[in-house]
Parts: structure tokens; C-alpha cells; sequence
């Protein structure tokens, strides 16, 4: 079974501090990872994917598979970043996503 | 391009009643995917369809609930006498043929309560 695991339901910093935000996951295959973001009051948007490699609004993800995990990182932090972001993997049947609980990120003036 | 829209944004129903979601993918986009999300919950996979064809149900409910997406028009969630725990955000999402950079485009939702 595929599953994806965000440890904080909320994290707040301030604007300028790095964020970090947690995604693990269990899967036994080969994995693609995404994160998603969702500002207040638009749709779900995707923010990147591991395959991509790419650094999207100034975040970055690496996917670990020893640990198994696929944190969202962001050196300095701006208040536009507040959202809500989700953690989703794609498996053998990779249209089908599964995603995390999400984590509501604050980023505080 | 106006995106994928889904329609209503909110929905109230009765217990015993139908909710009926609506989705119409974006422009040159022939796949569509169901996603509920429950209070707490992430979105999980209900259906993915093309025109005309189910393709993968495994994520439905195996009673009440039914999809489809008519050569015409938009698709359509169709939840029969509906119950307290069908209260939920319904999100609906479209890409073209999916691929290995295929992106997934999401809707807004609709948001279901059940009375």
C-alpha cells in the first residue's frame, strides 16, 4: 500500500526564517513524488515534482528514498508562501495520486 | 483558458437525497480524475475517466456512487441518497493523455454537506 505522511498539520515562521516542511512516505516501488499548493481561496496547483528538478517560487524538494522522504525547503520564507501544502506520490498506476494531510504553512510579518 | 471548473461550489442535501457534481476539464484535456477529500483528510483517488470510458474505479464507493464523463458535456459524480459521511470537498482534475510529465490540473471543488 502507497502512503503519504506529513507530520505537521500547522507550522508557522517568520518572513526571512528557512522553512521546512515534512513528507514521507511508503511505497515499494519507484515513487514520483509531487508537492502541491493551495492559497487561500484558489485551486490546488501543482509546485513541483521530483523528476523535474526544479526550484519553483525558490523551494526545493529532494527525494531521499533511504529515508524515504521528500521535504519541501525554502531558504528564506515570504509571506506569500502562506498556504496550504500537500505531499502526493504516484505508483505504478502514476495517474492516481496519493496525497498527505497537508500542512498549513504561516509565514508571519 | 478558463481551467477546470467545477460547479456548484457549495451543495446542501437532505439525508435521501442526490448530489449531483459537475466537472468540465480544461480545453483539449480528454482525462478526468474524481478526488474526494474528507474533513482532516488528504484527497484520495475515486475514479479516472475518459470520454465515454471509465477507466479506473478502484477508489469509488461500490454503492451509490457513480461517474461519468458523456461525449458531450461535462462529467458528472453522482451520489444517490446521500448520508452524513458523504459530506466532503469533491475535487475534480483533468490533463491530457497522461504521461511521464503529464500535470494534472485541479478545480476548485465542491464542497458537500449533508443535513
Amino acid at each position: 500500500a502507497q502512503r503519504v505522511t506529513q507530520p505537521e498539520k500547522l507550522l508557522s515562521v517568520f518572513k526571512g526564517a528557512p522553512v521546512e516542511l515534512k513528507c514521507n512516505y511508503s511505497y515499494s516501488g519507484s515513487p514520483e513524488l509531487f508537492w502541491y499548493v493551495q492559497y487561500s481561496r484558489q485551486r490546488l496547483q501543482l509546485l513541483l515534482r521530483h523528476i523535474s528538478r526544479e526550484s519553483i517560487k525558490g523551494f526545493t524538494a529532494d527525494l531521499n528514498k533511504g529515508e524515504t522522504s521528500f521535504h519541501l525547503k525554502k531558504p528564506f520564507a515570504q509571506e506569500e508562501d502562506s498556504a496550504m501544502y500537500y505531499c502526493a506520490l504516484s505508483g505504478g498506476s502514476n495517474y492516481k495520486l496519493t496525497f498527505g494531510k497537508g500542512t498549513l504553512l504561516t509565514v508571519n510579518p | 483558458n478558463a481551467g477546470v471548473m467545477q460547479n456548484p461550489r457549495h451543495l446542501v442535501r437532505r439525508r435521501g437525497q442526490e448530489a449531483r457534481l459537475r466537472c468540465s476539464p480544461m480545453k483539449g484535456h480528454s482525462h478526468v480524475y474524481w478526488y474526494r477529500q474528507l474533513p482532516e483528510e488528504g484527497l484520495k483517488f475515486m475514479v479516472y475517466l475518459q470520454k465515454e470510458n471509465i477507466i479506473d474505479e478502484s477508489g469509488m464507493p461500490k454503492e451509490r456512487f457513480s461517474a461519468e464523463f458523456p461525449k458531450e458535456g461535462p462529467s458528472i459524480l453522482r451520489i444517490q441518497q446521500v448520508v452524513r459521511g458523504d459530506s466532503a470537498a469533491y475535487f475534480c482534475a483533468s490533463s491530457p493523455l497522461w504521461g511521464k510529465n503529464t500535470e494534472a490540473f485541479f478545480g476548485q471543488g465542491t464542497r458537500l454537506t449533508v443535513v
